[in-house]
């Protein structure tokens, strides 16, 4: 266990649709990592916050969007979904900011399945 | 540009079989960090090891033990007398700091079988 919980660990849902991924990171962890694990495109990075304020972004969607919370839970949303969505989100949490020193391990939560029909 | 390659796509070994996991990383950064991650069936995202770029120092934890070598830009993961809870798919994963980022960069990992 490593101490990272994402909810729901499965979702259905149809295309057009919004949805809600949720993440709490390891105790005392401050930076949260989403990625994206796709068949055709394998692990992508999403979007980083370090202690509530985005820190990196990556691959993206404008549809996507994601923040993190005083209490440092992240939430990841997805709207507009297409069948392409269809994927396994991570949430992944590390005490590193982004900004200098050295760079953690990132700790990686069970997952979310996203399923668009 | 950035990049890790893991060449193998899938291997299967019988059990007790040593096995040698390959990963090739690309960087410009003179500092940068390595990583393997393990995902078994049930899908969730293992770390296994992290290894700095100015620690070349091989490192050994029971079966396992990995090898840095910065003349070729590999860091690959050898599994000593493999057993079927081995059995996953093994990526490596950069981070190169050039732009403040500590994003994963992945290989597109390896799949290891081990049969009984």
């Amino acid at each position: 266990d490593s101490g990272v919980t994402q909810t729901p660990k499965h979702l259905i849902t149809a295309t057009g649709q919004r949805v809600t991924l949720r993440c709490s990171p390891r105790s005392g962890d401050l930076s949260v990592y989403w990625y994206q694990q796709s068949l055709d495109q394998g692990l992508q990075f999403l979007i980083q916050y370090y202690n509530g304020e985005e820190r990196a972004k990556g691959n993206i969607l404008e549809r996507f969007s994601a923040q993190q919370f005083p209490d440092l839970h992240s939430e990841l949303n997805l709207s507009s979904l297409e069948l392409g969505d269809s994927a396994l989100y991570f949430c992944a949490s590390s005490v590193a900011s982004g900004l200098a020193g050295e760079r953690n391990e990132q700790y990686f939560g069970p997952g979310t399945r996203l399923t668009v029909t | 540009a950035q990049k890790v390659t893991q060449a193998q796509t899938e291997i299967s070994v019988v059990e007790k079989e040593d096995v040698t996991l390959d990963c090739v990383y690309e960087t410009r950064d003179t500092t940068y960090y390595l990583f393997w991650y393990k995902q078994p069936p049930s899908g969730e995202l293992v770390f296994l090891i992290r290894r700095n770029s100015f620690d070349e120092q091989n490192e050994i934890s029971g079966r396992y033990s990995w090898n840095f070598q910065k003349s070729t830009s590999s860091f690959n993961f050898t599994i000593t007398a493999s057993q079927v809870v081995d059995s996953a798919v093994y990526f490596c994963a950069l981070i190169a700091p050039y732009y403040n980022t500590d994003k994963l960069i992945f290989g597109t990992g390896t799949r290891l079988q081990v049969f009984p």
